[in-house]
């Protein structure tokens, strides 16, 4: 069946490093890709999304390319923030006909000034 | 207020207590869903509706009961509460299967 196994945490960064969270998917079709971030104390909400292959999913300076050869969408960010630090789920929408939405396990980030 | 709220945001509850989680969305959004999230299972689907009046077992759907008489509302019930529930619970909706999902903010059950 479909799954999502993503790098686990904690990540650690320090104010204005590189982030890179691994993500890769196992999916049968053509499957949606998201990634979502939930902050201390709220729920989850949407970061990027890539709907087919080599799409790129861009949104507060953070970034996901749809790899179908890899099977992979990792995210990325050029220079965190304090106000990064919240969990980052990968997660993929079946696109051969289901709607269920898998979400990975989360990556924790925190990120120090 | 527009969106999908939760209530109540903290529950703490006994073993073999009934227990109701309410879920509320202003947009008409024909999905919804119950998610467990528990620390190293990530977010695992209760129960999910397509409609009103239809709803579906998701991953680990024992132990829970839903019903959806209206769009807007999704209450998830605990019928006898037991303390492998506790967790964090979160509802959400989309307008279709396969699009983006709005979470509300989490109700957090502790049943001792």
């Amino acid at each position: 069946g479909n799954s999502v196994t993503q790098m686990e945490g904690p990540v650690t960064l320090s104010e204005e490093a590189f982030l890179t969270i691994n993500c890769t998917y196992t999916a049968t079709g053509y499957p949606s890709l998201f990634w979502y971030v939930q902050y201390p104390g709220e729920g989850l909400q949407l970061l990027l999304k890539a709907t087919k292959a080599d799409d790129k999913g861009s949104n507060k300076g953070f970034e996901a390319t749809y790899r179908k050869e890899t099977t992979s969408f990792h995210l990325e960010k050029g220079s965190v923030q304090v106000s990064d630090s919240a969990v980052y789920f990968c997660a993929l929408s079946d696109g051969g006909g289901g709607f269920k939405t898998i979400f990975g396990a989360g990556t924790r980030l925190f990120v120090k000034a | 207020d527009a969106g999908i709220t939760q209530s109540p945001r903290y529950k703490i509850t006994e073993t073999g207590r009934q227990v109701t989680l309410m879920c509320h969305q202003t947009w008409s959004h024909s999905y919804m869903f119950w998610y467990r999230q528990d620390l190293g299972h990530g977010l695992r689907l209760i129960y999910y509706s397509a409609a009103a009046d239809i709803t579906d077992k998701g991953e680990v759907p024992d132990g829970y009961v839903v019903s959806r008489s209206k769009t807007e509302n999704f209450p998830l019930t605990l019928e006898s509460a037991t303390r492998s529930q506790t967790s964090v619970y979160f509802c959400a909706s989309s307008e279709g299967a396969k699009n983006i999902q709005y979470f509300g903010a989490g109700t957090r059950l502790s049943v001792l």
